[in-house]
């Protein structure tokens, strides 16, 4: 089946650290990966997306790459700032999409001044 | 505007009553998705539907009832509460077909708790 394990948290940083939260997934063909962004009390936004081996996503200085070879999608960003402090989650949708995502456990990032 | 809304925003009741959860959105999609997250973060998908047609029902009890009245809603509606149900409730949505229908975009979520 279908599954994603992204490395538990918590995460503690200090500002301008750099940061890697990892995800391996489990899934039959070319699946679909997110990562999403949960700020304390709110609801999830999507942070980023790739669709297929080897895309970048990126934004707001996050970035993870698909990598085919190693069922990995590892996020990064450079330098972490206090109002990155959230949960992050990594997610998965079947090759085809319009299916359910399959989520990680999530990551609790903490940054501190 | 709002794409994926939820009301309400907070839902604190007493076991054993039944309440409603709303969803709408305006992003034109076909596809629109109940997920849990439990007290732990974890989240997992508890329904789906396509055109106002379930799916996709995750072992989900059956005092839980989803409703499509049209292909913008998706309400859910939960009898006999229990302690357990006591979660936050996200609605997602997504386009069916097409570039990008592999995207869901969530609602601010809804946060029940049982006592």
């Amino acid at each position: 089946g279908n599954s994603v394990t992204q490395m538990e948290g918590p995460v503690t940083l200090s500002e301008e650290a750099f940061l890697t939260i990892n995800c391996t997934y489990t899934a039959t063909g070319y699946p679909s990966l997110f990562w999403y962004v949960q700020y304390p009390g709110e609801g999830l936004q999507l942070l980023l997306k790739a669709t297929k081996a080897d895309d970048k996503g990126s934004n707001k200085g996050f970035e993870a790459t698909y990598r085919k070879e190693t069922t990995s999608f590892h996020l990064e960003k450079g330098s972490v700032q206090v109002s990155d402090s959230a949960v992050y989650f990594c997610a998965l949708s079947p090759q085809g999409g319009s299916e359910k995502l399959v989520f990680g456990k999530g990551t609790k990032l903490t940054v501190n001044p | 505007d709002t794409a994926v809304s939820q009301t309400p925003k907070y839902l604190v009741t007493q076991m054993g009553n039944d309440k409603s959860i709303k969803c709408e959105q305006n992003l034109g999609h076909d596809t629109m998705y109940w997920y849990k997250q439990d007290s732990k973060k974890f989240l997992k998908i508890m329904f789906s539907y396509n055109n106002k047609e379930l799916i996709i029902n995750e072992t989900v009890p059956n005092r839980f009832s989803p409703k499509s009245p049209d292909k913008a809603h998706l309400n859910l509606h939960i009898n006999s509460l229990e302690l357990g149900d006591s979660a936050v409730y996200f609605c997602a949505s997504s386009p069916s077909s097409g570039a990008g229908k592999e995207t869901q975009y969530f609602g601010p979520g809804t946060r029940l708790l049982v006592l």
